[in-house]
């Protein structure tokens, strides 16, 4: 069974620029969590993905965005970067949106400069 | 508002002194409770999750227990090798299905 796995691993940009992040979700799981972790603190919820849909969102502004595909990998987009946008993102896939166990990708750690 | 609380923010403990880690929580209905192991840099990795009020699961030298308001980690002889952060998360009953996570208790473990 493979796990999750996002890409790339490490990133730098500037100011201003747009970012791709891409996360593949394990085998079966339908559901796809992105998070925020800035150093020292837990992860923030970004958005849900569920079956290509968005399912809920948490405090992050438009600039943020997100796709899930057909075969549930996703990705997400963050416009117009920020110096505070630099953090540790988290990609987790679940079998369902209701209460099963997320398993987290290793990470892509993204430095705005 | 939903919130979760972790302590002590930090911990030392030789190796073989048993400790216990508390997440304590306020949510409005409880769906899941999760705790994670996270290594510097990577990304969190499973533990347990939890349900209801009660409940008790086990790992190796970690046990896990749920009451209506807090979790507790209990680890027992611990090694160096369990030096890392652990994460207690939950997911409410209503609203978004996001998990909400507190900030961690940073655990080292001296030889």
């Amino acid at each position: 069974e493979t796990g999750v796995t996002q890409s790339p691993t490490h990133l730098i940009k500037t100011r201003g620029q747009q970012v791709t992040l891409r996360c593949s979700s394990q085998s079966g799981h339908n559901t796809v969590s992105w998070y925020q972790q800035a150093l020292g603190q837990g992860p923030q919820f970004i958005f849900q993905y569920y079956r290509e849909e968005e399912n809920g969102r948490g405090n992050f502004p438009p600039r943020f965005s997100g796709l899930q595909f057909p075969n549930y990998s996703s990705e997400l987009n963050v416009n117009a970067l920020e110096l505070d946008d630099s953090a540790l993102y988290l990609c987790a896939s679940s079998h369902s949106n209701e209460g099963d166990t997320q398993y987290f990708g290793p990470g892509t750690r993204l430095t705005v400069l | 508002e939903d919130q979760v609380t972790q302590s002590p923010e930090a911990l030392r403990l030789q190796e073989g002194e048993s400790s216990s880690l508390n997440c304590s929580y306020t949510v409005s209905g409880l769906r899941g409770l999760f705790w994670y192991r996270q290594d510097p840099g990577k990304g969190p990795e499973f533990l347990f999750t939890l349900y209801s009020a009660g409940e008790e699961k086990e790992k190796e030298r970690l046990k896990a227990t749920l009451t209506k308001k807090e979790s507790f980690l209990h680890i027992t002889a611990p090694k160096p090798e369990d030096s890392a952060t652990y994460l207690c998360a939950v997911q409410a009953a209503s609203g978004t299905y996001k998990y909400i996570f507190g900030t961690g208790t940073r655990l080292k473990v001296l030889a």
